[in-house]
Parts: C-alpha cells; structure tokens; sequence
C-alpha cells in the first residue's frame, strides 16, 4: 500500500515563527502535492513538485514556499507564520503515466498560529 | 480551467436509507474524475474514479457514481447508508494534460448519517 506520512499530527506555533512541515512517501512517485483544508473552502493547492528540485506554485502559494531534496520528501515551509495560516495542512503524492492520476493523502497536520 | 461543484454542503440521512452527493464539473477538454472521503481527523482516502470506459463506477464501501457527460454530472450514490458513512464526500476533476495529476477539488459535502 502507498504510504504518505506527515511529520507531526498537531503543531502550535507563535506568530513569526519559520514552520516546516515535512511528508515523504514510500512509493516512488513523482510528483508531491501541498494543500491546506478550511472549513466551507475545501482543498487548496499550495505548491507541488514533479521531480526533485522542481516546484510550481498552486492556487495560494503567497506566504509559503517548498523544498524537494530527495524524491521521497516534500516541505513545506511558512516563513514567518501568521494567524491566517492556521489551517489543516495535508500532504499527497501520485505517479506520472497513463491512467495514474489519482492522489494519495496522508493523515494532515492541523497547525495552530497563535 | 476546471471548476468543481458540490451542490449541497451538508446531507442529512436516516440509517439504511439511500443517498446521493452531487458534484457538476466545468472543463474544455476531456476529464477525469474522482469522489474522495474524509473520517474525522484523518486524510482523504479514495472512494472511486473515472477515467474512461463504462459511465457507472463502482467503489469501496458499497459507493457507486455514474459519470454524465452531457449533464457534466458525477453523482456518487449508495443505496443503503450505515453510521459509519458519517464523512465529508469531496469531488475532485483532472484533466490528465499533463503528468502533473493536478487535482481541482470541491467544497466537500458532509454527510451526517444518523440511527
């Protein structure tokens, strides 16, 4: 089975602190997926990655920014972490090819910013 | 670009009784869809998906939708409903042009299944 795992089930940070969120992912994909979920709005890309050292920027990348390293391993990374960026923060992942497109999640980090 | 649309945000239900969440889909060009489902603090885990051959698509946990291409309508259904389906339902559309998978999600319907 894939296996997508996310650093931390729950986190609380201070205003202005630099927050990484880290996921990797035991399947050899390609591509890794950064959302956030709030209630009423749904899923919203941040940023996604295709291969290593390569990003692109989603619907809502302002205040964020990534690192891919590693295949296996995707960060995200809040600066200076502000109140509006408290939010559930789910991680996924899917293989490039015909037929493939399908995401797999892992469990979520619900991030506080107090 | 896609769009996503989920027509009800919450959908109450009798146990055994049957339900169906609606999602419509805006796109120019040929799509593939998906329903995911979401238990209480936990990710998003696939329920089915469409990607091209027979219109209704069966998935886990007795789920089935049926993809309506004139209608741009990918209705998930199930006849008979048990407490254990309380979740959030999301709809999801990708249009497959590139090796990307981008996904452009719903609002998610919640549903509240109750005895």
């Amino acid at each position: 089975d894939v296996k997508v795992t996310q650093s931390s089930r729950y986190l609380v940070k201070r205003t202005g602190e630099k927050v990484f969120l880290e996921c990797v992912q035991d399947m050899d994909h390609e591509n890794m997926f950064w959302y956030r979920q709030d209630p009423g709005l749904g899923l919203r890309l941040i940023y996604f990655s295709y291969d290593v050292k390569m990003k692109e920027k989603g619907d809502i990348p302002e205040g964020y920014s990534v690192s891919r390293e590693k295949k296996e391993r995707f960060s995200l990374i809040l600066e200076s972490a502000s109140t509006n960026q408290t939010s559930m923060y789910l991680c996924a992942s899917s293989s490039t090819g015909i037929g493939s497109y399908e995401q797999y999640f892992g469990p979520g980090t619900r991030l506080t910013v107090t | 670009a896609q769009s996503v649309t989920q027509l009800d945000s919450q959908v109450p239900v009798f146990e055994e009784a049957p339900v169906e969440l609606r999602c419509n889909y805006s796109s120019s060009v040929s799509v593939y869809l998906f329903w995911y489902v979401q238990y209480p603090n936990q990710g998003l885990q696939l329920l089915l998906k469409y990607l091209s051959g027979s219109t209704l698509v069966k998935g886990i946990n007795g789920f089935e939708a049926e993809f309506n291409k004139s209608q741009t309508s990918f209705h998930l259904r199930k006849p008979s409903v048990h407490i254990s389906d309380t979740a959030e339902y999301f709809c999801a559309v990708s249009d497959g042009r590139s090796g990307y998978s981008t996904l452009t999600f719903g609002k998610g319907t919640m549903l509240l299944v109750s005895p």
